[in-house]
């Protein structure tokens, strides 16, 4: 079935310094979601992506859909401790784009 | 504010024992989802339902059956309780109309089988 891959698994900054936590597909995706997920908490969502090159931005976090829409990135702009958490992207299960496939997610931890 | 609850946030189970773990949503959404949430395995979807009745398997349903009777309840059913059930589930739901497929996720039920 499908499967999106999502690189590094881990990573540890100093705050202040940009992270990035990059998705890739074999397939090509009708949309991608990224969540969010605090220490002890839940996914939260925070964007879906549709269109081929589109980038979007929320304060310090820009998201990037691929122009063949096989891969998107999420760039953090110096990183707070409030940052601090797993980041998943998710594209579309089987055909449906209201099932996902998620990522194994990348754990961000900020050094104070 | 999308409410999605979980009637345990933790249990602990004896192996074979059958186990029922419920969730509820407050936003009228059609479909509703299970899954587990392993350390480096990320979210696997166990079942998902996109209508009163209705339940599609996901891609780990081996051992879980599901129950919707009601539009706002999805229920997860562990028929004979294993230890390597021992994880996070995570229950979500989403419309199932629009252009808009966000996934709004339950606190979560951290179930340990011993």
């Amino acid at each position: 079935g499908q499967q999106v891959m999502q690189i590094p698994q881990y990573q540890h900054v100093q705050e202040g310094e940009d992270f990035t936590t990059y998705c890739n597909s074999s397939t090509t995706l009708s949309n991608i979601q990224w969540y969010k997920q605090r220490p002890g908490g839940h996914p939260v969502f925070l964007i879906q992506l549709v269109k081929s090159g589109e980038v979007k931005k929320q304060k310090r976090l820009t998201f990037q859909f691929g122009e063949a829409k096989k891969n998107s990135s999420l760039h953090i702009t110096a990183t707070q401790t409030t940052d601090v958490g797993t980041y998943f992207c998710a594209g579309p299960h089987g055909g449906s784009n209201y099932k996902l496939t998620f990522g194994k997610g990348t754990l961000l931890t900020v050094n104070p | 504010d999308v409410k999605v609850t979980q009637s345990s946030r933790y249990l602990v189970k004896r192996t074979g024992e059958k186990v029922f773990l419920e969730c509820v949503q407050d936003m009228d959404h059609e479909n509703m989802f299970w899954y587990r949430q392993d350390p480096g395995l990320g979210l696997r979807l166990i079942y998902f339902s996109y209508d009163v009745k209705m339940k599609e398997k996901g891609d780990i349903p081996e051992g879980y059956s599901v129950s919707r009777e009601k539009k706002e309840r999805f229920s997860l059913i562990l028929e004979s309780a294993s230890t390597n059930q021992t994880s996070m589930y995570l229950c979500a739901s989403n419309t199932g109309t629009g252009v808009l497929y966000e996934q709004y996720f339950g606190p979560g039920t951290r179930l340990t089988v011993t």
